[in-house]
């Protein structure tokens, strides 16, 4: 089975500020993991994806597989970051070949 | 410029009244997903079509259905809507079952 946990729902910092965004999964194969992000009034978008290793809008995350983590993470967070993150794990091979969502934390970046 | 287009953007229908819902994408993505989203929770996936090839997940209710006549369009068929079905619906397209996932608006179904 594979499962996706977000432990915080709410994450308030101030702009300027450096905030990190807590993934954890349990998958017992190779897993692909994404974060997606919801801007208020918008669909759900792709963010970033591990096997991409880039920075977008100035966001990183690094899988972890020792600690089965995949944090995001941004030095300095601007107000149009806030935002609903969620984390994502796509499976690999047959029935596991499909997303599952963490439960989203919502980051407000306040002035 | 949307890619992946859900109408109605608002459906409301009667406890037990069928719906439907439609989603169309310009991707040409092979696969095309639904997913219901209740308030508070991840995005929980329905069912999805690998070209013609339909995918149920296991906990998914009988009483969900979806078709795909095309590449381009597919809809989500609620046959006997309960209270507990109020939710956003997503439909999402990908390429391939590997790759990202390119979601519309959604729609929010509510029950009377």
């Amino acid at each position: 089975a594979q499962r996706v946990t977000q432990p915080e729902k709410l994450l308030s910092v101030f702009k300027g500020a450096p905030v990190e965004l807590k993934c954890n999964y349990s998958y017992s194969g190779s897993p692909e993991l994404f974060w997606y992000v919801q801007y208020s009034r918008q669909r759900l978008q792709l963010l970033l994806r591990h096997i991409s290793r880039e920075s977008i809008k100035g966001f990183t995350a690094d899988l972890n597989k020792g600690e089965t983590s995949f944090h995001l993470k941004k030095p300095f967070a601007q107000e149009e970051d806030s935002a609903m993150y969620y984390c994502a794990l796509n499976g690999s091979g047959g029935s596991n070949y499909k997303l599952t969502f963490g439960k989203g934390t919502l980051l407000t970046v306040n002035p | 410029d949307a890619m992946v287009i859900q109408n109605p953007r608002y459906q409301v229908t009667q406890f037990g009244k069928p719906v439907t819902l439609s989603c169309s994408q310009t991707l040409n993505h092979n696969v095309m997903y639904w997913y219901q989203q209740k308030s508070s929770q991840a995005p929980k996936l329905l069912f999805h079509y690998y070209d013609k090839d339909f995918n149920n997940e296991a906990d998914t209710p009988d009483n969900f259905q979806s078709r795909r006549p095309n590449t381009s369009f597919c809809f989500l068929d609620i046959r006997s809507p309960g209270l507990g079905d109020a939710a956003m619906y997503l439909c999402a397209t990908s390429r391939a079952l590997n790759q990202p996932q390119h979601f519309g608006d959604g729609t929010r179904l509510s029950i009377l």
